[in-house]
């Protein structure tokens, strides 16, 4: 199984929910990521887990938060989102130490906020 | 500040013909480049890979050249097949303090493949 899987797909949400999205994988990998893409533009890094512990925080706002439950779920949650942050959110795993830094990236969720 | 750049948001190519995808970079830091695919609707699929320490890596009609001096790499496709249209992306890796690693991405370069 070479695969990360996201849920949902795709996600409507108005500035005042609360929502959650998902990612599981099951190669192993010990470090997990949270990247943003808008359109035309790159992926960019927001959050890193290794070992299921928070390593690098991007400077990403507090209304989304990261948390990874076990070495094979990442979450991001979110709340009062604006609507700059419609954008897709890929997640991504990883081996940890080796040299070759092969991200394995889910499809994402295309995420609308109203 | 745009650390890795894809000069050329698309390029057409005929099959059969060589594509040929560029990417500078300006961070004299980053220690490996890899080359990543996307299709609609897909996350992107790693494709070819180079250490900074070699100037050429080779994995069947994918080739990456990498330049230190110039701060650039290309991505050579031969033959080109209308399977090869997608989205490709240009990325570099960096330590950050306290040891961790970032893949910093490229915008994207649109291949589109003419039978």
């Amino acid at each position: 199984d070479t695969e990360v899987t996201q849920t949902p797909k795709h996600l409507v949400m108005g500035m005042t929910n609360k929502k959650s999205l998902k990612c599981e994988q099951h190669m192993g990998h010990r470090a997990m990521y949270w990247y943003k893409q808008k359109a035309k533009k790159p992926p960019e890094l927001m959050f890193v887990y290794s070992y299921e512990k928070l390593s690098i925080n991007e400077s990403v706002p507090s209304r989304f938060s990261p948390e990874c439950p076990n070495s094979s779920l990442l979450n991001l949650h979110l709340h009062a989102l604006q609507p700059e942050d419609s954008a897709l959110y890929l997640c991504a795993s990883s081996p940890l130490g080796g040299a070759n830094e092969k991200l394995f990236f889910g499809s994402g969720t295309q995420l609308s906020v109203l | 500040d745009q650390q890795v750049k894809q000069n050329s948001p698309s390029l057409s190519v005929q099959e059969g013909r060589i594509s040929i995808l560029n990417c500078d970079y300006t961070n004299s830091m980053f220690d490996y480049f890899l080359w990543y695919k996307k299709y609609p609707a897909e996350g992107p699929t790693f494709l070819i890979s180079i250490s900074s320490i070699k100037d050429k890596n080779e994995d069947g009609r994918f080739t990456v050249f990498l330049n230190k001096s110039a701060k650039h790499l290309s991505l050579h496709i031969v033959p080109s097949q209308p399977g090869d249209s997608a989205v490709y992306f240009c990325a570099a890796r960096g330590v950050l303090s306290g040891g961790y690693q970032k893949v910093t991405f490229g915008i994207g370069t649109k291949l589109q493949v003419i039978p």
